[in-house]
Parts: structure tokens; sequence; C-alpha cells
């Protein structure tokens, strides 16, 4: 049962333009939500988070969206770099569990 | 950020063999680290969670006699494959966190059991 879920495997944006990736939970019980670049045999690096008393959260070029009534959240890239081009992860939590579960991921390819 | 080291970054061996793989927090007391595991176009699997100086929790369907893993100090947890086979070929990739916010994620372990 995959309770995190990333239903769009691959996504190309022109640069320069927004880039907007999904992830829908299943689980209403998880209340931070984290997301992930990563490259080719790398490890994951941390990009933005937000906890479920929020709604948006926003650091540079990244903003995440959270909407609990739909369990659903995005990133927001804008404007998309070339740099950018990567795998994203999204992740869930249960404050206090420790314990992430990742989507699928979305490959990113942004078009120079 | 915090950084999280693993070594080492690639490993091929024979079956039947053992491979230890170190994760290492840099520059932060790790109070909780996880091990996944990672298959060619798929997500991350959470294999363990461990605490410094005590078991490890195993998620289910993971053989804990078969992934070892021990968090001696703050900055080091160890997972050993025993006895590896063909399928045991992976990419795994170690997490640490301080509080319960944010897992900062080491490079990966590239293990290629021939």
């Amino acid at each position: 049962d995959q309770q995190v879920k990333q239903n769009s495997p691959s996504l190309s944006v022109q640069e320069g333009r927004i880039s907007i990736l999904n992830c829908d939970y299943t689980n209403s019980m998880f209340d931070y939500f984290l997301w992930y670049k990563k490259y080719p045999a790398e490890g994951p690096t941390f990009l933005i988070s937000i906890s479920s008393i929020k709604d948006k959260n926003e650091d540079g070029r990244f903003t995440v969206f959270l909407n609990k009534s739909a369990k659903h959240l995005s990133l927001h890239i804008v404007p998309s770099q070339p740099g950018d081009s990567a795998v994203y992860f999204c992740a869930a939590s249960i404050t206090g569990t420790y314990k992430y579960i990742f989507g699928t991921g979305t490959r990113l390819k942004v078009l120079a | 950020g915090a950084v999280v080291s693993q070594h080492p970054s690639r490993v091929i061996c024979k079956s039947g063999t053992s491979v230890k793989i170190e994760c290492r927090s840099l520059d932060f007391q790790a109070t909780t680290m996880f091990w996944y595991r990672q298959f060619p176009k798929k997500s991350l699997m959470l294999m363990a969670t461990s605490n410094e100086g005590s078991k490890a929790t195993y998620e289910q369907g993971v053989e804990k006699d078969k992934f070892l893993i021990n968090h001696a100090s703050l900055t080091l947890s160890t997972l050993t494959v025993t006895s590896a086979h063909p399928e045991d070929s992976s990419f795994y990739i170690c997490s640490a966190t301080s509080d319960a916010g944010t897992q900062y994620f080491g490079p990966g372990t590239r293990l290629l059991v021939l």
C-alpha cells in the first residue's frame, strides 16, 4: 500500500518557467512533509519542509503548498533552472515517529 | 547544512561474503539513524531505524539477521549485509537526524553482489 504517491513519473519544463511537482498521501495522521532532490547515484538532498499547521512555506525559488483536506502537497520551483533537473521525492512523517514515507519520485527535466 | 558521509561509495563482492557499510554524521550528533534501500527507478524503502546504544527497529519484511545494524556512537552507524546474494544488489542510503525533524542523507553505497 503506497501511502505517498507521486503520480507523474516525469516532467519537462522550459528554463525560466514554473515547475509544479505534485504529491498525494492517504494517511491523515501525517503532519510533517518534506521535499528532497536526488541526483543519480547520490543521496537525497533536503529542499524544503512544511508542518501541517501551515499551508504554505517558501524558501527562495522553492515553495511548498499543503492542502490537508485534499491530502495533497505540491512543490513550486520558479524560475526553473537547468540545474534543477533531478528526481524529486516527497516524504511524509508523523511527528515523533522519526520515520519518513517516501513517494516514488518525479524526474524533472528543465530545458535550456 | 548537516553532513552525512557513507563508506564505501561502491562495493563489489562475491556471493556468500559479508559487506559492511559505514554511515557517519560529520558535524552533528545523530540520535537516530536510518537505513534505506533503493531499487532502480523506485522509491526509497526504509529498512530499519537505529538509536544510539539500542537495538535497531526493522521494518516489516526486512531480515534482521541478514542486515545487521550497529549504532555504537552518536556519529556512527554500520550496516552489515551478511552472506550477500545477487538479489541484495542495490543502492543503500543512510540518513541521520538530531531531532524529530529533518533527516540528512548520506551519498549512498552501491552494492553489487556477483
